[in-house]
């Protein structure tokens, strides 16, 4: 069964370093997301990414923020100076085009900042 | 009042009972409604959409009642591999949105 796929699966970093966080989406799933899960917290969306361009953003998603789809099958969430509250899990999802929105996640990424 | 509720439980049950979810959400204008479930440090993974007619898949039932803003999900028959916390997750509209997650239900069955 095709999966989401993330890497690593556990970054550590000092606060104010960046971070590149990988994602192979599903491969023929053409809507990309990122969502964040802070430890006990709900899962909270951050971007959707469509058609090589951002389709949405939450207030999360700063100016600190980047995504990009570097080739064919990677895409990627950038954190530019990482802040000590940027630690958490980091999903990536994808999903079909088309009405039923479901949507799958791989197994995330946790950072944690220091 | 928040997005998605859910009482966060924890639901202790016993292994083969039958265990029922609620949640209400607040967007009348949400159109998708899943159950999500999530194993401790894990991804959510897909349970089952919510149709407006109400769905069934093996021991699981969903039922969608837009006029109240609630979602349910009946377990039947539960069993230890059921123990996760319970995502409700909506979203505003029909093709490729953003999903608004609840906090979670969390159930424990016990042998």
């Amino acid at each position: 069964e095709p999966e989401v796929t993330q890497t690593p699966s556990h970054q550590v970093t000092q606060m104010g370093q960046e971070v590149i966080l990988r994602c192979v989406p599903i491969s023929n799933h053409l809507y990309f997301y990122w969502y964040r899960q802070i430890l006990g917290q709900k899962v909270e969306f951050l971007v959707s990414f469509y058609n090589n361009e951002i389709s949405e953003k939450s207030e999360i998603f700063d100016d600190q923020f980047s995504v990009e789809r570097p080739d064919g099958s990677n895409f990627t969430l950038k954190i530019r100076s990482t802040k000590l509250e940027d630690s958490a899990m980091y999903f990536c999802a994808s999903s079909e085009l088309g009405r039923s929105n479901e949507q799958f996640f791989g197994p995330g990424t946790r950072l944690t900042v220091l | 009042r928040k997005e998605v509720e859910q009482d966060p439980g924890p639901f202790n049950v016993p292994e083969g009972a039958t265990v029922a979810f609620n949640c209400t959400y607040s967007n009348s204008a949400s159109q998708s409604f899943f159950w999500y479930r999530q194993d401790c440090r894990k991804e959510p993974k897909l349970l089952m959409s919510v149709y407006s007619s109400g769905n069934e898949d093996g021991r699981f039932t969903a039922q969608l009642n837009r006029a109240s803003q609630y979602i349910s999900l009946l377990i039947r028959d539960s069993k230890l591999s059921d123990s996760a916390t319970y995502l409700c997750v909506v979203s505003a509209n029909f093709g490729n949105e953003k999903l608004t997650f609840g906090t979670g239900t969390r159930l424990t069955i016990i042998p």
